[in-house]
């Protein structure tokens, strides 16, 4: 079975460009949760969305935003970015909803850096 | 705010010695989860511990769940060099699931 897919690994991008992340969960699950890990704020929760409707979302300002597709994949997107936009964001899946179904199955992230 | 924070963040420790871990969370939860990263990766899911449970063991893992106390500990027994990774806490809360900041565990061989 495979695992939490995260594309891409890796990006660079410059202040007030916008970025793309996407997320291929677990075959089968149907909750998408995304996270922004940085070294002084820890995980932070983004989002998570459920059956293609966002569940719950997280204290970030509107340039974070995101979207479920009907085969349960998702994307995150960051407009204007700014320099504290630089992290590991994290997408995990579950078979339900985060809160109820237990065990998260993270994928490898996706490591962003604003110049 | 984060809902669990980890003591001590980090510890530093002898290969074959046991590493614990404290956690501790604010509201009432159903179930408190630990999880394991290395280097920047993914986390992964090591232990969940339901809220009327006290005690749950995985081999080396042994997870205890204080709920009057709203704190847990995670006591990893006979440690290797393989389990030099961070360690995060995590509850249900706000119907997500919250992260502690973790502990930074550095097994020495």
């Amino acid at each position: 079975k495979a695992g939490v897919t995260q594309t891409p690994r890796y990006l660079i991008k410059t202040r007030g460009q916008q970025v793309t992340l996407s997320c291929s969960p677990i075959s089968g699950h149907r909750s998408v949760s995304w996270y922004q890990q940085t070294p002084g704020q820890g995980l932070q929760f983004l989002f998570e969305y459920f059956s293609e409707t966002q569940r719950n979302k997280g204290n970030f300002p509107g340039r974070f935003s995101g979207r479920q597709f009907s085969n349960s994949r998702s994307e995150m997107n960051v407009s204007t970015l700014e320099l504290g936009d630089s992290a590991l964001y994290l997408c995990a899946s579950s078979l339900e909803a985060s809160s109820n179904t237990g065990e998260l199955f993270f994928g490898e992230g996706s490591r962003l850096t604003v110049l | 705010s984060q809902q669990g924070e980890e003591d001590p963040q980090a510890l530093s420790i002898q290969e074959g010695e046991n590493a614990t871990m404290n956690c501790s969370y604010k509201t009432s939860i159903n179930n408190l989860q630990w999880y394991r990263q290395n280097s920047g990766r993914g986390l992964v899911h090591l232990i969940l511990i339901r809220s009327n449970e006290r005690e749950k063991h995985s081999g080396r893992l042994r997870v205890t769940l204080d709920t009057s106390k709203k704190s847990s500990s995670l006591l990893i027994t006979a440690s290797r060099a393989a389990d030099t990774a961070s360690y995060f806490c995590a509850t249900d809360w706000n119907n997500r699931l919250a992260f502690g900041k973790g502990n930074q565990v550095v097994v020495i061989p």
